[in-house]
């Protein structure tokens, strides 16, 4: 079945940059695009960037100066790197295939 | 950016009573809006694509219609387990947008 599962730092420091890996299985990343979408506490969803199935990259253009999507399909992983942390930065962050299937998130904290 | 106006921020229902979220957007989506339930500490669920289309496993007691740029979703017989926040996203132009979501509590 497909799944996703997101992992990386629970923590950074504030002005750090922010790794996070989306391992997928159940399906394939050259058939189907990954999208990583991010939720302050409390407050709604945000969609960051994706993965298109044949490579091509997009991004939420308030991110754009930030933020890196790559993949591994050998793996079967999604990369997200965005650097210059905040403390707004805070929140769960998802990925997710088609905004249809989703991981179950992992919080990142910034602080000092 | 297409905008997503999505209300009201919050509702309160009975068990079994209908209610219904709306969500307008800045410009024609053409049907291209999906929504979402989230209970707290969990990832999104999503229930509808393509204004209308019930995604595998959730109940007919959900429903979506609309056109243009207006859309809704509505419970009918609202169950304990339909306590959650609810999100319209259109994807029907990039970026994709969310609305900013209506709670759906107990009265």
């Amino acid at each position: 079945q497909v799944q996703l599962k997101e992992s990386g730092p629970g923590l950074v420091q504030p002005s750090q940059t922010l790794s996070l890996t989306c391992t997928v299985s159940g399906f394939s990343l050259t058939s189907y695009n990954v999208h990583w979408v991010r939720q302050p506490p409390g407050k709604g969803l945000e969609w960051m960037g994706r993965m298109r199935y044949n490579g091509d990259t997009s991004y939420n253009s308030a991110l754009k100066s930030r933020l890196s999507i790559s993949r591994d399909t050998s793996k079967n992983q999604v990369f997200l790197k965005m650097n210059s942390l905040q403390t707004d930065d805070t929140g769960t962050y998802y990925c997710t295939r088609d905004l249809t299937y989703w991981g179950q998130g992992t919080l990142v904290t910034v602080s000092s | 950016d297409i905008q997503m106006t999505q209300s009201p921020p919050s509702l309160s229902a009975s068990l079994g009573d209908k209610v219904t979220i709306t969500c307008q957007a800045s410009q024609n989506i053409n049907k291209y809006i999906a929504w979402y339930q989230q209970k707290p500490g969990k990832a999104p669920r999503q229930l509808i694509r393509y204004t209308s289309t019930l995604v595998s496993g959730t109940p007919s007691r959900f429903s979506g219609s609309g056109s243009g740029r207006d859309y809704s979703f509505s419970i009918s017989n609202v169950e304990s387990e339909d306590i959650a926040s609810y999100y319209c996203l259109q994807y029907d132009n990039l970026p994709p947008t969310f609305g900013a979501g209506t709670k759906l509590e107990l009265k």
